[in-house]
């Protein structure tokens, strides 16, 4: 089985600049999270989709922004891009409304 | 909103030694705890979770404990082998739809053969 897909790799951007990152979830999952981990720190929670509606936002500003489609995947989106953007990216899927499971996670540099 | 504080922040051990990390937890409605295992360059793999109406849970060399009057949860690894060599992190979650995974900072535990 396939576990969870997240495209690009990596990614180097300049400030001010967009990006998209992109997520498929496990064959089966409904639901898609996105968490940011900066170097050295726990992932922190952006943003959860169930069944392609917004179910939670975490403490992050208006520049992020995501969609999940029809088929559940799902992109994140941050606009203004700034220095302290710089971080992996990890999708999580699950079934439940608990269990979790990563991607690889897409690494963002911002110059 | 939820605070997970986890310690050590660090941990070596020799092999063959136990390592326990530990998480407390602040939201009282919190009934999901899962523990990931960060391995350099690598995804979170989620190795065992408890849900709060179990106070201990094994599998293999790995066990978690739950104290929910106490509000603290810990993973107890026995027998430990070098590959255990990595980043662990405790979360916590409410369980429900829109609710998060709260991280601690996670443990970078060594294990020296």
């Amino acid at each position: 089985d396939a576990g969870v897909t997240q495209s690009p790799t990596h990614l180097i951007k300049t400030r001010g600049q967009h990006v998209t990152l992109r997520c498929s979830p496990i064959s089966g999952h409904k639901s898609v999270s996105w968490y940011q981990q900066v170097l050295g720190q726990g992932p922190q929670f952006i943003f959860q989709y169930y069944e392609k509606e917004e179910r939670g936002r975490g403490n992050f500003p208006d520049r992020f922004s995501a969609r999940q489609f029809p088929n559940y995947s799902s992109e994140l989106n941050v606009n203004a891009l700034l220095l302290g953007d710089s971080a992996l990216y990890l999708c999580a899927s699950s079934f439940s409304q608990d269990e979790q499971y990563f991607g690889p996670g897409t690494r963002l540099t911002v110059t | 909103g939820e605070n997970v504080e986890q310690h050590p922040s660090t941990l070596s051990v020799q092999e063959g030694d136990s390592a326990v990390i530990k998480c407390t937890y602040s939201d009282s409605a919190s009934n999901y705890f899962p523990w990931y295992k960060q391995e350099l360059g690598k995804r979170p793999q989620l190795i065992i979770d408890i849900r709060s109406n179990v106070g201990e849970k094994k599998d293999q060399r790995i066990a978690v404990t739950l104290n929910k009057t106490a509000k603290h949860f810990s993973l107890h690894i026995t027998e430990t082998q070098p590959e255990d060599s990595a980043v662990y992190f405790c979360a916590a979650s409410r369980g429900q739809a829109g609710t998060a995974l709260i991280f601690g900072k996670g443990t970078t535990l060594s294990v020296s053969s």
